[in-house]
């Protein structure tokens, strides 16, 4: 059990430009979720996955991202067209049941 | 709907003091209740939950909490401090059926002072 990865760390991107993440949950979790954070909140839920089926959407997710989890195991996170507005912490999460998450460390996104 | 309140923003507390940090939930129905730590820059550590059963809890690192339904409180607690303990902490609510997501306070950040 290596715990939850994602990757990259860090990334900055001009302002409409796409970017992609990625998370690796712990292989015998069920359960996928990404959050974003902003500076003094706490994290806001953005979507929801069981095994490969995205079962929930929040109203935050515009149009503009889109998520994926081919296969039940890994998950992407894309962003097209990004505004300053999505800087933030994007926060990967996987459980077994609903029982407590285990966290990866984030994605931090800066849009200059 | 859920929601979650964390009154404090900012505690500071010596080194050895005890700790206290409130947790307000509003929930329809029987919560599942969360606390969750993170350092700086980092992702958030599971430090204890509570489903149903004894009201209190006893997490990692010395951390314990407890749930009042009848003031729909979970406060986290911790009789000794220690300065590894600064960080920020997040309590968070889930529902009992169909648990598809947390709702999180606004988190409280600790300072521990030597």
């Amino acid at each position: 059990d290596t715990g939850v990865s994602q990757d990259p760390r860090h990334k900055i991107t001009k302002r409409g430009q796409n970017v992609t993440f990625r998370c690796d949950p712990i292989s015998e979790h069920n359960r996928l979720y990404w959050y974003r954070q902003t500076l003094g909140q706490g994290p806001e839920f953005l979507t929801y996955f069981q095994n490969e089926a995205q079962l929930e959407k929040s109203r935050l997710l515009s149009d503009r991202f889109s998520a994926e989890r081919p296969k039940g195991s890994f998950s992407t996170l894309e962003i097209q067209r990004t505004e300053q507005g999505d800087s933030a912490m994007y926060l990967c999460a996987s459980s077994l049941e609903a029982r407590g998450y285990t966290f990866g460390s984030g994605t931090r996104l800066t849009v200059v | 709907a859920q929601s979650v309140t964390q009154p404090d923003i900012h505690i500071t507390v010596s080194e050895g003091a005890s700790l206290e940090l409130r947790c307000n939930y509003s929930y329809g129905a029987t919560p599942y209740l969360f606390w969750y730590v993170q350092s700086p820059g980092q992702g958030l550590q599971l430090l204890l939950k509570y489903f149903s059963g004894d009201t209190l809890v006893q997490g990692i690192k010395g951390f314990e909490a407890e749930f009042k339904r009848s003031q729909s409180s979970f406060n986290l607690r911790k009789p000794s401090v220690h300065w590894s303990d600064a960080a920020e902490y997040f309590c968070a609510v889930g529902a009992v059926a169909g648990a598809n997501n947390h709702f999180f306070g606004t988190g409280t950040r600790l300072t521990v002072i030597p």
